[in-house]
């Protein structure tokens, strides 16, 4: 499985944007870039995925690297609801998602 | 349209008995995924079940443990003899579709909380 890496925690404020980053180097041709969250005790939540160009949707936007070795979860507005374990995953067709650390977000009010 | 349905969300069990843990798909998802989530530890993945098939239980321990997704009713997780390290949050994901290369979204119920005692 090819290896995402992501800090260990970011704090933020409430009503402001979110930019958590992450670097995946050794990403394939053919591998998607998968965004989940798991807030406090709850299952994971899917967030967004993309292959090469911008994602957006409700819940936030993908925006990815041109040479695709790095991407950024952007929340434009992030509220207190969002705080959580964000992971980024690579996933090739009907594969296992591979969780690692994942960021710790927290927003203070 | 419902979201994916675990049943039951808590399940306490004594020690050699058995654990029947059931997942119901979203409507239209014919692929169902079981993830672990051991107390303070990260999501494992356990197995990726289609209708009638097994595709990958690379993540599922060799003994007690066994999955099915029967062509008609939800997906069952199963784990026989019991014991305190199986103690944990157990999910299921379903997906849409599967198709070459193509990936897609998984979509993950509510967890049921094993607690053996």
């Amino acid at each position: 499985d090819a290896k995402t890496t992501q800090p260990n925690s970011m704090e933020s404020n409430e009503e402001e944007p979110v930019h958590l980053p992450c670097n995946h180097s050794t990403i394939s041709g053919t591998d998607y870039i998968h965004w989940y969250r798991q807030l406090p005790s709850q299952g994971p939540e899917y967030v967004i995925h993309g292959l090469t160009s911008n994602v957006n949707n409700r819940m936030a936007s993908l925006a990815i690297a041109e040479d695709r070795k790095s991407s950024t979860l952007i929340l434009h507005r992030a509220t207190l609801r969002d705080a959580a374990v964000y992971y980024c995953i690579l996933l090739q067709g009907a594969q296992k998602l591979v969780f690692g650390q994942g960021t710790r977000l927290t927003i203070n009010p | 349209n419902a979201g994916v349905m675990q049943n039951p969300r808590h399940l306490v069990r004594r020690r050699g008995q058995e654990a029947r843990l059931r997942c119901s798909p979203m409507k239209g998802h014919s692929h169902v995924y079981w993830y672990r989530q051991l107390p303070e530890e990260g999501l494992k993945f356990m197995v990726y079940l289609q209708k009638e098939n097994i595709i990958d239980e690379s993540g599922m321990p060799k003994e007690r443990f066994s999955a099915e997704f029967p062509k008609e009713g939800p997906s069952i997780l199963r784990i026989q003899q019991v014991v305190r390290g199986d103690s944990a949050a157990y999910f299921c994901a379903s997906s849409p579709r599967a198709g070459g290369t193509t990936s897609y979204e998984q979509y993950f119920g509510p967890g049921t909380r094993l607690t053996v005692t």
